[in-house]
C-alpha cells in the first residue's frame, strides 16, 4: 500500500480538464520534498512530466500542468486527447522510509 | 540519444538469484545517481533502489534490504542489479532510471524493462 494516495480513475471527454490528486503526508510532501509527476503505458518505459512541482521538460505539451499544496499535490491536463489514455503517478521522497515513494497510480481514460 | 537497455530478467524458482544488467548510453553514466523501478503484474510503480554516481552511497527499500544488492561500473556504462532469496512477491517488470539533478532529482531517462518471474 502506498504512503501517497491517488483516485484509481479519472475520465473525461476530448477537449475537457481533468485533475489527478496525490495525497501525501508531513513525512513526504508535506516537508517540502519535490513532487515529481509520470505517465506510463504498461510495458512501455514511464515518461516524465512533471518535476519539482509544475515544471516540464522540454517536449512536453504546456496542457500538462502541477501543483502543491500542504501534504497534497494534483496534476492537470487540459485539453484531453485520446493518446492521455494511460497511467499517471506522482513521486516524492519520504523521510520516514529514507526512500523515494510513488503515488498509488491513476488511470486516465478518455471517453 | 540517451538510452538505457534492461537485461538479465526471466524465471527463476523461490529462493534463487537474479542478476539484471542496465547498459546506458548517450551520457556520462558517472555523473548521474541510478534507481531500479519495478511494477508488479496489476500493481503500481514501487521505487526499488538508488545508487550515487560514484558508488559511495546506496538506499534500499525496505520490501528488499537485506536481499537485493545495486551496483555499478562506471567504466562500463553498466548498473547492476543482484536479486538474492528470490520471493514469489518480487515477480515484476524491472526497470532501471536515471536520476536527474538538473531536474530535482526526478526520474528523466528510463528503459523498457525486464521481466522477473519468481515461480516453481
Amino acid at each position: 500500500q502506498s504512503v501517497m494516495t491517488q483516485p484509481p480513475s479519472v475520465s473525461g471527454a476530448p477537449g475537457q480538464r481533468v485533475t489527478i490528486s496525490c495525497t501525501g503526508s508531513s513525512s513526504n510532501i508535506g516537508t517540502g520534498y519535490d513532487v515529481h509527476w509520470y505517465r506510463h503505458l504498461p510495458g512501455t518505459a514511464p515518461k516524465l512530466l512533471i518535476f519539482g512541482h509544475n515544471n516540464r521538460p522540454s517536449g512536453v505539451p504546456d496542457r500538462f500542468s502541477g501543483s502543491r499544496s500542504g501534504t497534497s499535490a494534483s496534476l492537470a491536463i487540459t485539453g484531453l486527447q485520446v493518446e492521455d489514455e494511460a497511467d499517471y503517478y506522482c513521486q516524492s521522497y519520504d523521510s520516514s522510509l529514507s526512500g523515494y515513494v510513488f503515488g498509488s497510480g491513476t488511470r486516465v481514460t478518455v471517453l | 540519444e540517451e538510452q538505457l537497455l534492461e537485461s538479465g530478467g526471466g524465471l527463476v524458482q523461490p529462493g534463487g538469484s537474479l542478476r539484471l544488467s542496465c547498459a546506458a548510453s548517450g551520457f556520462t553514466f558517472n555523473n548521474y545517481a541510478m534507481n531500479w523501478v519495478r511494477q508488479a503484474p496489476g500493481k503500481g510503480l514501487e521505487w526499488v533502489s538508488i545508487i550515487s554516481g560514484s558508488a559511495a552511497t546506496t538506499h534500499y527499500a525496505d520490501s528488499i534490504k537485506g536481499r537485493f544488492t545495486i551496483s555499478r561500473d562506471n567504466s562500463k556504462n553498466t548498473l547492476y542489479l543482484q536479486m538474492d532469496s528470490l520471493r514469489a512477491d518480487d515477480t515484476a517488470v524491472y526497470y532501471c532510471a536515471r536520476s536527474d539533478w538538473r531536474r530535482s532529482d526526478s526520474f528523466d531517462i528510463w528503459g523498457q524493462g525486464t521481466l522477473v518471474t519468481v515461480s516453481s
